[in-house]
């Protein structure tokens, strides 16, 4: 089955500056790669996603970007606000909308 | 106006006893999910149904169950609880269709055991 790796598992950043998460998965047949936004206490939330046809998508701050050759896709906020203080977790989904999560990131945005 | 929904909330409860948590989506989705969230923050996929028909069962123990009177619900019900089993809760649901769809998160269970 598939196996999604996220790194790191924590991060801490200024105000302002930018952060990059990253995933690997293993099956090529997945084609869809959604990101989650938990806050603490909350549930997971869809922030943005990206599907196999695709490279790059963004949306304001926030952009994914996806290399299915070497099987990575990343996350990348910039100008981080308190705000985006949370838990990150990117997913692959392939046909059968089976999920597979990665182990999450705990981004802290330092006022 | 909810879209995935989940009760109760918190759950505190003893070892050795039976329980229930209840989940309804009111979006039409084929599939329905089961994740526990331990301390650590990992997701992790218990069940999932697609037109009552249960599709993943990720080496979780026979003590959980999940049930589906509909294809809006999807009931997790856990027998002779124990303490490992404290964590929160997922409930999810998706469309089950090509390309694949995101999932939508109920609010979460937050179960203790004592």
């Amino acid at each position: 089955g598939e196996n999604v790796e996220q790194h790191p598992s924590t991060l801490s950043v200024q105000e302002g500056d930018s952060a990059v998460i990253k995933c690997t998965y293993s099956d090529s047949a997945s084609n869809y790669f959604p990101w989650y936004k938990q806050e603490l206490g909350k549930r997971p939330q869809l922030i943005i996603d990206i599907r196999s046809n695709v490279g790059e998508k963004k949306d304001q701050r926030i952009a994914v970007t996806l290399n299915k050759t070497a099987k990575h896709f990343s996350l990348h906020i910039t100008e981080t606000q308190p705000e985006d203080s949370a838990v990150y977790f990117c997913a692959a989904s392939m046909i059968g909308n089976q999920f597979y999560f990665g182990t999450g990131t705990s981004l802290t945005v330092i006022p | 106006d909810t879209a995935v929904s989940q009760t109760p909330k918190y759950l505190v409860t003893q070892m050795g006893n039976d329980k229930s948590i209840k989940c309804e989506q009111n979006l039409g989705h084929d599939t329905m999910y089961w994740y526990k969230q331990d301390s650590k923050k990992f997701l992790k996929i218990m069940f999932s149904y697609n037109n009552k028909e249960l599709i993943i069962n990720e080496t979780v123990p026979n003590r959980f169950s999940p049930k589906s009177p509909d294809k809006a619900h999807l009931n997790l019900h856990i027998n002779s609880l124990e303490l490992g089993d404290s964590a929160v809760y997922f409930c999810a649901s998706s469309q089950d269709r090509l390309p694949p769809r995101e999932q939508y998160f109920g609010p979460g269970t937050r179960l203790t055991v004592t």
